[in-house]
């Protein structure tokens, strides 16, 4: 199994605040997503990266691959309540149809 | 609107019960997944199918099975229960191809064994 490690675990700021959750791996990643789930729901896709050093934007979220393609990092700006919820990454390996999850990060925005 | 249906939100079993969970897509996807999701260990692969009949083991297979019988339905059985079967457990879909395509995840079903 390759692992992810996601950092923090949980995380509680005010609203507005900024914050950056990491994904890191030893090993390399073809591609990897973000996905976000609310309580009482499954997953739902946020993003997708395949290449090395790849940015891009949704709306106040920003995700970032690595050179080397083995850490990901979610920079959300100025945080609203409705950004709550537990953010995965995923990773894939080369041709395989599964994906490696990481451990989560617990983010609360207070109002 | 695509859809991932697992047949229960909650769940209570014995010790030593056969339990199905059950998962249905409507997407017409190859792949589907289950996953079994604790705080802290994040989703962790149990099996997966690519194909109907077809089955591959993930991370943590012991004390499950899976059947896929028809495209749309992948279902997970705990051939046995136990106390540290309790978790939520996750289904998810994705079209065929390599990790890169999204899985679309049900709602969840969580199970309590006792």
């Amino acid at each position: 199994t390759q692992l992810l490690e996601q950092s923090p675990q949980f995380l509680s700021i005010q609203e507005g605040e900024n914050l950056t959750v990491y994904c890191n791996s030893s090993s390399v990643f073809s591609s990897l997503q973000w996905y976000r789930q609310e309580p009482g729901e499954g997953p739902v896709l946020l993003v997708t990266v395949v290449t090395g050093g790849e940015v891009k934007k949704l709306k106040r979220l920003t995700f970032q691959f690595g050179d080397a393609r083995k850490d990901s990092s979610l920079h959300i700006t100025a945080a609203q309540p409705g950004d709550t919820g537990l953010y995965l990454c995923a990773g894939a390996h080369g041709s395989a149809r599964q994906l490696t999850f990481g451990s989560g990060t617990q983010l609360t925005v207070l109002p | 609107d695509v859809k991932v249906t697992q047949s229960s939100r909650y769940l209570v079993k014995r010790t030593g019960e056969k339990v199905f969970l059950e998962c249905v897509q409507d997407m017409d996807h190859e792949n589907m997944f289950w996953y079994r999701q604790d705080p802290g260990l994040g989703l962790r692969l149990i099996y997966f199918s690519y194909d109907v009949k077809m089955k591959e083991k993930g991370d943590i297979p012991e004390g499950y099975s899976v059947s896929r019988e028809k495209k749309e339905r992948f279902s997970l059985i705990l051939e046995s229960a136990s106390t540290n079967q309790t978790s939520m457990y996750l289904c998810a879909s994705s079209f065929m191809g390599v990790g890169n395509t999204e899985a679309f995840f049900g709602q969840g079903t969580r199970l309590t064994v006792v």
